[in-house]
């Protein structure tokens, strides 16, 4: 079946380190691979998407994200995290008429 | 401001008593889907729209409709709610070809007693 696996449910890392949230999917191709975020009490927004050529895609807020064709994954990263960069994270792809999300990692910032 | 908007923001509602949660997306989007956000299980696909008059299940159908009569408006209807569908509830859209991300509304979080 057709998935999108956050292996990390909680991350916490301190305020200025450096972060990557991992993603892998399992489909016969390349899909559309997005990443959103959740602030808490909010609805999602689209940090950055993927959909073919540069396998390195940089987003909104500092996130960028690489794609690994040979390891199914769509990894998140963020050089230096802000206290305002925790929330929660989903990855998603995208096929046929469908987006299909992850099940979300929780990102905790520590002062 | 180009934007979904569900109302309510906030229901509390008794077992059986039909209710409708609205959807509205300002942006000409061909494609509107609605998703529930449960603890542990992610986000869920209910029903999602390809265009108007055009709608068909997503993975958790059951309990609900929707409706398509106008490309702007997608709303949920809940004909008999149950416990089990009290549930944080997303609206979302996108132009003709989902490669382009969703838009978001900001959610309804639906309690039934």
């Amino acid at each position: 079946a057709q998935s999108v696996t956050q292996p990390d449910i909680h991350i916490t890392v301190s305020e200025g380190a450096s972060l990557e949230l991992r993603c892998n999917y399992s489909y016969g191709a390349t899909p559309y691979l997005f990443w959103y975020v959740q602030s808490p009490g909010q609805g999602l927004q689209l940090l950055l998407k993927y959909f073919s050529g540069d396998t390195l895609v940089q987003g909104i807020k500092g996130f960028e994200a690489e794609f690994k064709r040979s390891q199914s994954s769509f990894n998140l990263r963020k050089p230096s995290v802000h206290w305002s960069d925790a929330a929660e994270y989903f990855c998603a792809v995208n096929r046929d008429d469908k987006i299909i999300f992850g099940k979300g990692t929780r990102l905790h910032i520590l002062p | 401001e180009a934007q979904v908007t569900q109302n309510p923001r906030y229901l509390i509602t008794v077992t059986g008593k039909k209710l409708t949660v609205t959807c509205s997306q300002n942006m000409n989007h061909e494609y509107m889907s609605w998703y529930r956000q449960d603890p542990g299980l992610g986000l869920r696909q209910i029903y999602y729209s390809m265009n108007v008059e055009v709608t068909d299940k997503g993975d958790v159908p059951e309990g609900y409709k929707v409706s398509r009569k106008e490309k702007r408006n997608f709303p949920l209807i809940l004909e008999s709610p149950s416990p089990n569908q009290t549930s944080l509830y997303f609206c979302a859209s996108s132009p003709r070809g989902l490669g382009y991300g969703y838009t978001f509304g900001s959610g309804t979080r639906l309690t039934v007693v």
